[in-house]
């Protein structure tokens, strides 16, 4: 199984504030990779697909990189909506797997 | 509206059985697959198991944990995709979600989920 090591697990920042989360996989994934956020009682929502392709809707300050087995979001400007949980999730192969999660908190 | 929508958890003792059930609309049902997602209380999220399309055979895949125990399929006459949870443990406990997925990735790819539903697994 491929595994997929997310840090940090959580993370304090503030209103404004540019923010990286990285997610680790144990193999080569190539690009089918994405970044979902979950807020608390709600269905996790995409924001990146194939790494780095912006969701439909989604803010232009979401943005992800990488390639391999390392890849990235990044906030460019932390919103008041954006604190929430965020997950990696790798599709190369069976079974798929999610990062661990990491909990944006102010 | 592209719109999934989950049902039929409950409470279930150790040991039953539970089926849940997937209900798409607003797209294509037979050209994507079906993803299950669960999440136990106050955990992440944990990829459960697939059912694929016609054109694909329709073949299924599973999470080792639940392999041999759960089953995925689907009614396209329906635009309905269910999850046959057999031999629960409590460790099945979880918001289960389901979301379509496509051959190939793409960006229909784990781009909507449902509401989810919940499975308590307690005597």
């Amino acid at each position: 199984d491929i595994q997929m090591t997310q840090s940090p697990s959580s993370l304090s920042a503030s209103v404004g504030d540019r923010v990286t989360i990285t997610c680790r996989a144990s193999q080569d994934i190539r690009n089918e990779l994405g970044w979902y956020q979950q807020k608390p009682g709600k269905a996790p929502k995409r924001l990146i697909y194939a790494v780095s392709s912006l969701q439909s809707g989604v803010p232009s300050r979401f943005s992800g990189s990488g390639s391999g087995t390392e890849f990235t979001l990044t906030i460019s400007s932390l919103q008041p909506e954006d604190f929430a949980t965020y997950y990696c999730l790798q599709h190369n192969s069976y079974p798929h797997t999610f990062g661990q999660g990491t909990k944006l908190e102010i | 509206e592209v719109q999934l929508v989950e049902s039929g958890g409950g409470l279930v003792q150790p040991g039953g059985s539970l089926r849940l059930s997937c209900a798409a609309s607003g797209f294509t049902f037979n050209d994507h697959y079906i993803d299950w997602v669960r999440q136990a209380p106050g955990k992440g999220l944990e990829w459960v198991g697939r059912s694929r399309n016609k054109a694909n055979g329709y073949t299924t895949e599973y999470a080792a944990s639940v392999k041999g125990r759960f089953i995925v399929s689907r009614d396209d006459s329906k635009n309905s995709a269910y999850l046959q949870m057999n031999s629960l443990k409590t460790e099945d406990t979880a918001i289960y979600y389901c979301t379509r997925s496509t051959p190939g990735g793409g960006p229909n790819n784990f781009n909507v989920w449902g509401q989810g539903t919940m499975v308590t697994v307690s005597s």
